[in-house]
């Protein structure tokens, strides 16, 4: 079946701005997460959300940053007034549920350059 | 708080040689130890996780990786490299306290040469 899909794949985008980058999971898969991979950060985890449970926001780095998920599928992450250091590439995952040993697969991720 | 080190940014091997990249972990909880494999401008892909039982996990490509409780490693192996395995590897880990995100290790790039 089809795999998580983001888009876009890439945006460029001047300092200042505000970015949307949307997140299709897996059909069926109840658990979405949001994840920045940088050059000098690694992988960190942003924000995740199950269900209509409150979502865990304890890995956004600043209040700029905010995600939503409607209907309990799609999600948008948003960044505003985009800055520099927020040039990275922002990976969603989905996983079936919430159990410790579920995987989770991961989108291609969106490519962000911030100018 | 969980931590993952991946101690080697880089891992040379010839092909049809064995290839091992390493993995130490810490945990409070139980872990639950993932391995990702990323491949140039594309996402992370699944490659195998141990969950509980067997120490030895056998996941997709050939590859398998030892759980060593002992010394908290989750080293990737492979009997046989092939030079399609050049890419990047991430070992993540979770455990059963509380938090649902995976924490990564920083990455080791394994080259393959012909």
């Amino acid at each position: 079946g089809a795999g998580v899909s983001q888009s876009p794949s890439n945006k460029v985008t001047e300092k200042g701005k505000d970015v949307e980058l949307r997140c299709d999971p897996i059909s069926g898969h109840t658990a979405l997460y949001w994840y920045r991979q940088s050059l000098g950060q690694g992988l960190e985890f942003l924000i995740y959300f199950q269900g209509n449970s409150a979502p865990d926001k304890s890995g956004l780095p600043s209040d700029r940053f905010s995600a939503e998920r409607t209907g309990g599928s799609v999600s948008t992450l948003t960044i505003q007034r985009t800055q520099q250091e927020d040039s990275a590439v922002y990976l969603c995952a989905s996983s079936l549920g919430t159990a410790f040993q579920e995987t989770q697969y991961f989108g291609p991720g969106t490519r962000l350059l911030v100018l | 708080a969980q931590s993952v080190a991946q101690p080697e940014d880089q891992v040379n091997v010839a092909e049809g040689n064995p290839l091992t990249v390493k993995c130490t972990y810490s945990v409070s909880g139980n872990p639950y130890l993932f391995w990702y494999v990323q491949y140039p401008n594309r996402g992370l892909q699944f490659l195998l996780k141990y969950i509980t039982g067997d120490n030895l996990v056998k996941g997709s490509y050939g590859f398998e990786a030892e759980f060593n409780k002992s010394q908290t490693s989750f080293h990737l192996k492979k009997p046989s490299a092939l030079v399609s395995d050049s890419a990047l590897y991430f070992c993540a880990v979770r455990d059963n306290t509380g938090r649902r995100a995976l924490t990564f290790g920083s990455g080791t790039r394994l080259q393959v040469q012909p």
